[in-house]
């Protein structure tokens, strides 16, 4: 297996809801990443997780919570989200520094 | 810390002809640099990568130079075709720093 899955593909919340992004691979790669795309801008990276433990926060605000439970599996938690938070959220996933392969994206809509 | 131009922003080429990004970074210590292709809607793809041991690459149609004195390295496109219309991204790592990206458009 070859990709990295995503769900869900879009979501739309509340300001004041909490939900959960998913993300999969089954490549045996140790190395997880959050990135957050906004239109015609490069996808600017929020965590980065190696061996299961956040090694990068890239100074992400904390309505962002990151959780990796297992080598294959890693979430972002979303909570009290602002509408400028709208955007296409990017996992990847990588041998450690090594190519990194994405999934296909949640397009978020916070109204 | 790491910063990576690329250039152009735009880039239209006549169907056939090649197109050529470039990009530099700061980094002495970088040594990876990967392209990635995205079409709207959908998620950067790998399409070439090079290593700093390594002068150039080359994939078919596509193919990547690594100048490291001068730190910089360019995506070379031959032959286009209008598939090959997307934004192209590059970067360097180890941990990715991204190029501003450039919007290729194949003129028919």
């Amino acid at each position: 297996d070859t990709e990295v899955t995503q769900t869900p593909k879009h979501l739309v919340m509340g300001m004041t809801n909490k939900k959960s992004l998913k993300c999969e691979q089954h490549m045996g790669h140790r190395a997880m990443y959050w990135y957050k795309q906004k239109a015609k801008k490069p996808p600017e990276l929020m965590f980065v997780y190696s061996y299961e433990k956040l090694s990068i926060n890239e100074s992400v605000p904390s309505r962002f919570s990151p959780e990796c439970p297992n080598s294959s599996l890693l979430n972002l938690h979303l909570h009290a989200l602002q509408p400028e938070d709208s955007a296409l959220y990017l996992c990847a996933s990588s041998k450690v520094a090594d190519t990194q392969y994405f999934g296909p994206g949640t397009r978020l809509t916070v109204l | 810390g790491e910063n990576v131009e690329q250039h152009p922003s735009t880039l239209s080429v006549q169907e056939g002809d090649s197109a050529v990004i470039k990009c530099t970074y700061s980094d002495s210590a970088s040594n990876y640099f990967p392209w990635y292709k995205q079409e709207l809607g959908k998620r950067p793809q790998l399409i070439i990568d090079i290593r700093s041991n390594v002068g150039e690459k080359k994939d078919q149609r596509i193919a990547v130079t690594l100048n490291k004195t001068a730190k910089h390295f360019s995506l070379h496109i031959t032959e286009t075709q209008p598939e090959d219309s997307a934004v192209y991204f590059c970067a360097a790592s180890p941990v990715l720093i991204w190029g501003a990206g450039t919007k290729l458009i194949i003129k028919p």
